[in-house]
């Protein structure tokens, strides 16, 4: 079974740092791009960034470069999202998900994890 | 950024009932255009990728179309199971950015 399961919930201060995962089955990991997503409490999609996986590439929305770092470790076939000092603004549910090429350029997010939720309060 | 900009934010409808969601570009993105299902406390499913292709497992009452810079997303015979949130994608270029989503609500 194609999946990515994510790392569990993390309530964390402002000021801390976090990292969480994404680790992908099922599939041949570096074959494909993994995506970061927001949504915040009770609000839309945000598309973050992506990385593929088998390559260097990186690419992140200009609302969230420099607030977060996307990584891999291919030898655990895992994606990261992480932040070097957390706000309360980043409250939030983070979701990973497969980047599948259809052809001709078209790109879907097909394979989705569970979702991560992390609250940063003081 | 391409905006994506979908209406309506939401809409109440019966079961049975055929309802369309529009998703309009502000530029051309040809038809590079997915649809997304999400429920409540759940993970987003693609439903529609390439503006009108039916993800595998997708029942056919659903139904994309649309190129350039306007598309519709059409479930022609509304579910209990198809009450949720949908959201438009651009996938032409990044970021690739989402619609606010459209709410769709039992009457």
């Amino acid at each position: 079974e194609v999946q990515l399961v994510q790392s569990g919930a993390a309530v964390k201060k402002p000021g801390e740092s976090l990292k969480i995962s994404c680790q992908g089955s099922g599939y041949i990991f570096t074959d494909y791009w993994i995506g970061w997503v927001r949504q915040m409490p009770g609000k839309g999609l945000e598309w973050m960034g992506i990385t593929y996986v088998g390559g260097s590439d990186i690419r992140y929305s200009p609302s969230f470069r420099g607030q977060v770092t996307i990584s891999v470790d291919r030898s655990i076939t895992t994606a990261y999202l992480q932040w070097g000092s957390l706000q309360a603004s980043d409250t939030a549910i983070y979701y990973c998900a497969r980047q599948r090429d259809y052809g001709s350029g078209n790109w879907g997010m097909d394979v989705w994890g569970q979702g991560t939720t992390v609250t940063v309060s003081s | 950024d391409i905006q994506v900009t979908q209406s309506p934010s939401s809409l109440s409808a019966s079961v049975g009932d055929r309802i369309t969601i529009t998703c309009r570009a502000s530029q051309t993105i040809i038809n590079y255009l997915n649809w997304y299902q999400q429920k409540p406390g759940k993970a987003p499913e693609l439903v529609i990728y390439a503006a009108s292709s039916l993800q595998d497992g997708v029942p056919s009452r659903f139904s994309g179309s649309g190129s350039g810079t306007d598309f519709t997303l059409t479930i022609s015979s509304l579910q209990p199971e198809d009450f949720a949130t949908y959201y438009c994608q651009q996938s032409y270029s990044t970021p690739q950015t989402f619609g606010q989503g459209t709410k769709v609500e039992i009457k």
